[in-house]
Parts: C-alpha cells; structure tokens; sequence
C-alpha cells in the first residue's frame, strides 16, 4: 500500500517551453501532497505543500508563477515548470501524506537545454 | 522551528559488519522522525519511522532505530551490512501530523558503501 507514482519519470525540453509533471496517490487519498526539487548529490529542498481543492503554500524563495501547482483531485497534483530555463534542470520528487506519513513517488529527471 | 543533522556524509563498512548512521535533530515540539533511503535515481523508500510509544523501532530490510529523547538521537542500525545496502539515506523530523500540514525536516543524507 501507499504507492505513489510520478510521470514522467525523466524529460527533456527546450528553454523556454513548459513541462508538466505529474503526481499520483495509486491506492489511498491524498489531501495533501508536497513538491520536493533535489540538486546532484544533495538533500531535498521543499518548494511547496499542494492542498486538494486550494492554492498551493510555496516556500521562500520559489517562484509561484514560475512552479505552478494544482491539485485538482484527492490522488492527483500536477507541477508545471513555466518557461523553463537551463537553471530549473534538477530531480523533481512528490510525495503524498497517508495517516501521517509522507510517501515519495520515484521523481522526475527534468533537464533544460 | 526544526533542524536534522547527520554526522558523516560518507560512510562504508565491509559487507557483514555493523552499520550504524547517526542522526540527531532540534524540535521544539515532540518530534516524529524518520528515516528514508534513496537507490540512484529513484525515490524515497520509508525505512522506519517514529512517533510515539516504544522508543526502538524497527523497519524495512533489517534497520532499526532507537529514539533517544535526552540525546535529541535517532541514530540508524542494521547488525549485518549487505551489498544491497548501499545507497544514499536521509533522516528527517516533522511535528505531529495529526492534523495539520508539518512539514518534513531531512538532513543532508549519509552516502552508505558496502565493501565486498
């Protein structure tokens, strides 16, 4: 139980163009999901809590308009990196939160050319 | 306000020895703390975690970890490393999830090798 899924698992984009990644809970509900971004070799940094059927809490420092979260239903929230630039190219991870536990999904390998 | 703190950012040990992985965390609330651990490329797998009750927990692939309030520990144990064992590991602290929106804490992993 508590599987998480993302897709895609790894994506190449041209600058300038957007992405979007999804993020599902596969056998429970999620009403809280977070987006997690993860630079070569380092740990995890928090970039925003996602919360069905509300505005998404962003970090300090992570651009809002640039790292768009929805999160249209109980198991599904979706990242959409705006414009993407050569900078934003990192590991993108999701998790979901089931009785008080985060579940990660396997992340996304975005890079930017 | 939380913070995670892993003392080694390398570790190895010879295939069958003790692993042990330290971590210690600041809360100013009766902390949960877990640990997780991440193969390359790949997600967090959830290893164990503690919230309340029996201070000594046990986990996946036979990790355990004891939490150790007056020494703000919870440091990570296995008897007999395997091979399979390497990988990278992160401890993490959040408050009660009970209701809220707490947030995971992680340290700034331990990178685990197995000597054959």
């Amino acid at each position: 139980g508590a599987v998480v899924s993302q897709h895609p698992s790894w994506v190449i984009c041209k600058s300038g163009t957007s992405v979007k990644i999804e993020c599902r809970s596969l056998d429970f509900q999620a009403t809280t999901m977070f987006w997690y971004r993860q630079f070569p070799k380092q740990s995890l940094m928090l970039m925003a809590t996602s919360n069905e059927g509300s505005k998404a809490t962003y970090e300090q420092g992570v651009e809002k308009d640039k790292f768009l979260i929805n999160h249209a239903s109980l198991t599904l929230s979706t990242l959409t990196v705006t414009s993407a630039h050569p900078e934003d190219s990192s590991f993108y991870i999701c998790s979901a939160r089931w009785v008080g536990v985060q579940y990660f999904g396997p992340g996304t390998r975005l890079t930017v050319l | 306000a939380q913070s995670v703190t892993q003392l080694g950012s390398h570790v190895s040990v010879s295939e069958g020895a003790l692993v042990l992985l330290r971590c210690n965390y600041s809360s100013s609330v009766p902390p949960y703390l877990f640990w997780y651990v991440q193969y390359p490329n790949q997600g967090l797998q959830l290893l164990l975690k503690y919230t309340t009750g029996a201070t000594l927990v046990k986990g996946i692939n036979g990790f355990e970890a004891e939490f150790k309030k007056s020494e703000t520990s919870f440091h990570l144990t296995k008897p007999s490393a395997h091979m399979s064992d390497a990988a990278e590991y992160f401890c993490a602290v959040s408050g009660p999830t009970n209701f809220g929106n707490e947030k995971l804490t992680f340290g700034t992993g331990t990178r685990l090798t197995i000597i054959p």
